[in-house]
């Protein structure tokens, strides 16, 4: 099946810093990903769509210029938080799908768990 | 608004029982609703998605039922397994191509022996 890969799965960043995240898919070209926040029992809040090629997409109160998403190619989205606090520790989650239609399957990384410190 | 409701928000069983879970929804234009099982610390996998036109759809254990008519949906689980404990989350594809996903908050579900 369709597999889509997310690196790191875990990183612990200093306050201040940028921390990057990649979203892969490994066997199908990825027309649009997604990227997803995930509190503690809460479940995914969308934060951006992407299209491969053209600028993202955010959702209201997602900071664009904070959260900086890029997806230059069919199997490569990347996500990068950029001056990082304590409250952008959660779980980032993407997701990928190929839109030749509305039901397509929509596949998920395992996520990364960002701690800020 | 596009809202998605699940239902119980948890829920706890023996090993070898059966339960379901609801979800309803207030999304328009609906395009399809899909189930996914997230173990903790993991990304979502893929249960099963249903259009419209469909009424059932199983994939193993996990039935999923859907009627557009009142805008609700279950998830059967039969003969539960201690690995099935995880949280099951509906998400309904909105608009005209199906590009808003609306999330329920998702149920969590333990399973004990």
């Amino acid at each position: 099946g369709a597999v889509v890969s997310q690196h790191p799965s875990r990183v612990i960043c200093k306050s201040g810093t940028s921390v990057k995240i990649e979203c892969r898919s490994l066997d199908f070209q990825a027309t649009t990903m997604f990227w997803y926040r995930q509190f503690p029992k809460q479940s995914l809040m969308l934060m951006a769509t992407s299209n491969e090629g053209s600028k993202a997409t955010y959702e209201q109160g997602v900071e664009k210029d904070k959260f900086l998403i890029n997806h230059a190619s069919l199997t490569l989205s990347t996500l990068t938080v950029t001056s990082a606090h304590p409250e952008d520790s959660s779980f980032y989650i993407c997701s990928a799908t190929w839109r030749s239609s509305y039901n397509s399957p929509l596949h998920f990384g395992n996520g990364t768990r960002l701690t800020v410190t | 608004k596009n809202q998605v409701e699940q239902s119980p928000q948890s829920l706890i069983i023996l090993e070898g029982k059966n339960c379901t879970l609801q979800c309803n929804y207030t999304v328009s234009p609906f395009s399809n609703l899909r189930w996914y099982k997230q173990d903790t610390g993991r990304g979502p996998v893929s249960l099963t998605i249903m259009t419209f036109s469909e009424n059932t759809k199983s994939n193993g254990r996990y039935t999923a039922t859907l009627d557009a008519d009142t805008k609700q949906s279950s998830l059967h689980i039969t003969a539960s397994q201690l690995s099935d404990s995880a949280s099951y989350i509906c998400v309904v594809s909105a608009g005209e191509y199906g590009n808003k996903l609306v999330f329920g908050a998702g149920t969590i579900l333990r399973v004990k022996s």
